[in-house]
């Protein structure tokens, strides 16, 4: 089994939509789940942090994490064109800083 | 907002050669991170490094891979001799502790062509 598992996509949605973007992984060992967001050609770039499960908002964003299932997710409300981008999940174990990502989510939002 | 730079932005060497990737991480930050990126693939972790030492390493950082801080503001990675699969993007990222709550911040990376 994959330590983690996220759906490559490409995803494409209209503007204004609601987005859901998912990442499973195996390890009980992590501990901080994060999601970035990598234009392309760029950086990753943090958009949320979290190191428990439940949800955290953050304007139109949403980290939901389910330590049980070891599932995350991320919510992107009204969408709009200029969320257009890859959207990693990443995790990270209680002790050390290297991050473990996922594949990656290529999401297309159409104006 | 302070931010981390890397160069340069695109570099193109010949299998066997050694190239060096430069990273000027957030000045006030003590812990450096080498990423890599081969196309269509995830992000993967390669070494940390703190207080002048490597921290952690991956399977991937082996003897042709080093690190240094040479002076007080750049971090840099060097590939000895380059083989055609180190062709990737590769990130390089700092952050202020290792702690519970800090973050990674990550360059714009450097995209490395081997012919």
């Amino acid at each position: 089994q994959k330590e983690v598992e996220q759906d490559p996509g490409p995803l494409s949605v209209p503007e204004g939509a609601i987005v859901s973007l998912n990442c499973t992984y195996s390890n009980s060992a992590f501990q901080y789940f994060m999601w970035y967001r990598q234009y392309s050609r760029k950086g990753p770039e943090l958009l949320m942090y979290t190191y428990s499960s439940g949800n955290k908002e953050d304007g139109r964003f949403t980290a939901q994490v389910d330590k049980s299932s070891k599932y995350i997710s991320l919510f992107i409300r009204d969408s709009q064109p200029s969320d257009s981008a890859t959207y990693l999940c990443a995790f990270r174990y209680n002790q050390g800083g290297k991050l473990i990502f996922g594949q990656g989510t290529e999401l297309s939002v159409k104006p | 907002e302070p931010e981390v730079t890397q160069t340069p932005s695109h570099q193109v060497t010949q299998m066997g050669q050694e190239v060096i990737l430069r990273c000027v991480p957030i000045s006030n930050h003590l812990y450096f991170y080498w990423y890599r990126q081969i196309l269509g693939q995830k992000v993967e972790f390669l070494v940390s490094f703190y207080n002048n030492e490597i921290s952690e390493k991956s399977e991937i950082f082996d003897d042709q891979f080093s690190v240094e801080r040479p002076d007080g503001s750049n971090f840099t990675l060097k590939i000895r001799s380059t083989k055609l699969e180190d062709s990737a993007m590769y990130f390089c990222a700092s952050s202020r502790l290792a702690g519970d709550t800090d973050t990674q911040y990550f360059g714009p990376g450097t995209r490395l062509t081997v012919l």
